[in-house]
């Protein structure tokens, strides 16, 4: 079974400070994608990243950082010097990698980020 | 190239009525996925579709359907509509490749209201 908490559901910061989301999952699977979402009010979802679980090395997309430790099942996602653009719901998900079940995705129940000006 | 596209954006149904979604993915995806997003029980996976075929199906009732033409574009059916049916329909699309978990784009959704 595959599960993904995502255990902080409302964070807010100033504008500038950074933030740090937080995803922990469960899977049965040995090879397995990880992916993170960004959900503003507008409600369509915006691919951010996707990992898979072979490749643990940390990634970073210029205000973004995605942190991969399988050691603790986790797949946690900074953001530096926010801004106010930022405010948005951030879904992390997990699916198969490959097989029928590969567009499958499970998401976490996300988080509210709110970057006060 | 123009995004996923979803028709109508806003529905408004009654109990017991049926409602049809349409979904018209990126040109040249194939694969065409479902959700529901409601707030108790947040993002959750219909089913997927490709090459016309249903490939992956979440754990839903028999009242949710869909189906795929030829053209890639996906609609999706619910029967006996019931309160609980009201949410954000979300669908995706993506190439597939034999490496599977593709980046999926999203389209905007249907907002369903059931009265």
């Amino acid at each position: 079974a595959q599960k993904v908490t995502q255990a902080q559901t409302e964070i807010s910061v100033v504008e500038k400070e950074d933030v740090t989301l937080d995803c922990v999952y469960e899977t049965r699977d040995t090879t397995y994608y990880l992916f993170w979402y960004k959900q503003p009010p507008s409600g369509e979802l915006v691919f951010l990243i996707r990992r898979n679980s072979f490749d643990e090395q940390n990634e970073i997309s210029g205000r973004y950082s995605w942190n991969f430790q399988k050691s603790t099942s986790s797949f946690n996602f900074t953001i530096t010097a926010s801004q106010v653009v930022d405010s948005a719901v951030y879904f992390c998900a997990l699916s198969p990698l490959g097989g029928t079940g590969a567009n499958n995705l499970f998401f976490g129940t996300g988080t509210r980020l709110t970057v006060i000006p | 190239k123009a995004g996923v596209t979803q028709t109508p954006r806003y529905l408004i149904k009654t109990r017991g009525q049926q409602v049809t979604l349409s979904c018209s993915p990126i040109s040249g995806h194939r694969s065409v996925s479902w959700y529901q997003q409601t707030p108790g029980q947040g993002l959750q996976f219909l089913f997927e579709y490709f090459s016309e075929t249903q490939r992956n199906k979440g754990n839903f009732p028999g009242r949710f359907s869909g189906r795929q033409f030829s053209n890639s574009r996906s609609e999706m059916n619910v029967s006996t509509l019931e309160l609980g049916d009201s949410a954000l329909y979300l669908c995706a699309s993506s190439e597939l490749t034999s490496g599977g978990a593709n980046e999926q784009f999203f389209g905007p959704g249907t907002r369903l209201t059931v009265l």
